[in-house]
């Protein structure tokens, strides 16, 4: 089935620890999204990319890092740096990279830092 | 840059009424998406309005794109249980995509 998968699905971590979510679609789309979501709130975006080896930083990009190596893949670092982790962190793909098609989302993670 | 606003945040529906939540932006827009969240998932395509005027229904959802290419609305009539969540709106800004804040949707059987 074709689709957006990102795992884990809850993750837990201590404070100051980097952890790595995984973001793998096979949709044939070049552009991936990273966006973070908090209770009550909308998606804010930390992180895009276009094509393979290239990414931009998006509204909160601080405390976030990412690599596009392949097209397939896009996975997001969470880094010690970032102040308030603890959110449901959500990654999307597009086939246009102008950002005017549809989003196809994965089922998220759920990052709980303790 | 673009800033894609929705009101209002909150919506509380008695069962079989009808109710809009808009979508404003800052800047013209090439086009214009509507995604649905249910709670504990993540947001599903509904449509995408590209012409300036355009009116698409979906059922009991009716979906509009504003002349000047500024705004949007999503009217749902004779609510029902199954329309509780969150909907957003999102609009393309140099090449990426961006989300309102959405609103919230409560159903009162």
């Amino acid at each position: 089935d074709g689709g957006i998968t990102q795992s884990p699905k809850y993750l837990f971590r201590k404070e100051g620890q980097n952890v790595t979510l995984s973001c793998e679609q096979n949709l044939n789309h070049d552009a991936m999204y990273w966006y973070r979501q908090d209770p009550g709130q909308g998606l804010r975006l930390i992180y895009y990319s276009q094509i393979v080896n290239d990414f931009q930083k998006g509204d909160i990009a601080e405390g976030y890092s990412v690599s596009r190596e392949k097209k397939e893949s896009f996975p997001l670092t969470v880094t010690s740096a970032q102040k308030n982790p603890t959110a449901f962190y959500l990654c999307a793909s597009s086939i246009s990279r102008a950002g005017n098609t549809e989003a196809f989302f994965g089922q998220g993670t759920r990052l709980t830092v303790v | 840059g673009q800033q894609v606003m929705q009101i209002p945040q909150y919506q509380h529906v008695q069962e079989g009424e009808d109710f809009t939540t808009y979508c404003n932006s800052s800047t013209t827009l090439s086009n214009i998406q509507w995604y649905k969240q249910r709670p504990g998932g993540h947001p599903v395509f509904l449509i995408q309005l590209v012409k300036s005027g355009e009116v698409k229904k979906q059922k009991r959802l009716t979906f509009q794109f504003g002349e000047a290419k500024k705004n949007s609305s999503l009217h749902i009539t004779a609510t029902q249980t199954t329309d509780v969540g969150t909907y957003f709106c999102a609009g393309p800004s140099d090449y990426k995509l961006s989300f309102g804040a959405g609103t919230t949707v409560t159903v009162r059987a």
